[in-house]
């Protein structure tokens, strides 16, 4: 069974602290890794990797693959009180028998940037 | 600037009533999508839609129904609701869909849904 496995699940730091999310996975037929943050409302695109060792950055965000070891990472430095929101990591797999793709969300990560 | 509008955006039912979550998507997007999010559980699929015209099962589509009759439209019901269905729902589009590769998921802002 496909699955995707966030942690931690919670974490409160101080601002400007940096953080590390962490997300493993076990998907057959791996196709790509998405990052999305979601705030009070609708969760909003940050990266998509398809391939190992290419970082991709985003101002203070950042996200690296590892297929071989089957996890990725999202790195934020210098966190800020805006920073608070839940993280959420995707994996898209293909099915083969439907000749589709899917998306497997982790838990999400619930960070909290106190002042 | 609409992007994915949902309503309502909250609804408290009964056990056993029925209701409708719609959603409307203005990008011009092929695939549509119907999650839910319950706490420690992330984003599990309901049902998609491919194209105007087709749905398609995802992870957890029991007691729920679809309707795809125009493209920009996606419609959730619920024929019979059950506290277990107490949850927060997502409606989502993206421009490839599942079948063409790399998916990139524009949400709405989530309905949530009561079921005493």
């Amino acid at each position: 069974e496909d699955k995707v496995v966030q942690s931690p699940l919670s974490l409160v730091v101080h601002e400007g602290d940096t953080v590390t999310l962490n997300c493993s996975y076990e998907v057959t037929n791996f196709r790509s890794l998405l990052w999305y943050k979601q705030e009070k409302k609708a969760p909003t695109f940050l990266f998509m990797l398809t391939s190992s060792g290419i970082e991709k950055k985003s101002g203070r965000l950042s996200s690296i693959l590892d297929k071989k070891e089957l996890f990725s990472i999202l790195n934020i430095t210098a966190t800020q009180t805006g920073d608070s929101a839940i993280y959420l990591c995707a994996v898209e797999a293909f099915i083969i028998i439907q000749g589709a793709q899917k998306l497997v969300f982790g838990q999400g990560t619930r960070l909290t940037i106190n002042p | 600037n609409a992007g994915v509008t949902q309503t309502p955006k909250f609804q408290v039912l009964k056990t056993g009533q029925s209701m409708t979550l719609q959603c409307a998507q203005d990008m011009n997007h092929n695939s549509m999508y119907w999650y839910r999010q319950d706490p420690g559980m992330g984003l599990r699929l309901i049902y998609y839609s491919a194209s105007e015209g087709t749905t398609d099962k995802g992870e957890v589509p029991d007691g729920y129904n679809v309707s795809r009759l125009k493209k920009q439209n996606f419609l959730l019901g619920l024929e019979s609701a059950a506290p277990s269905q107490t949850s927060v729902y997502f409606c989502a589009s993206s421009r490839t869909g599942l079948r063409d590769g790399a998916n990139v998921l524009t949400f709405g802002a989530g309905s949530r849904l009561t079921v005493l």
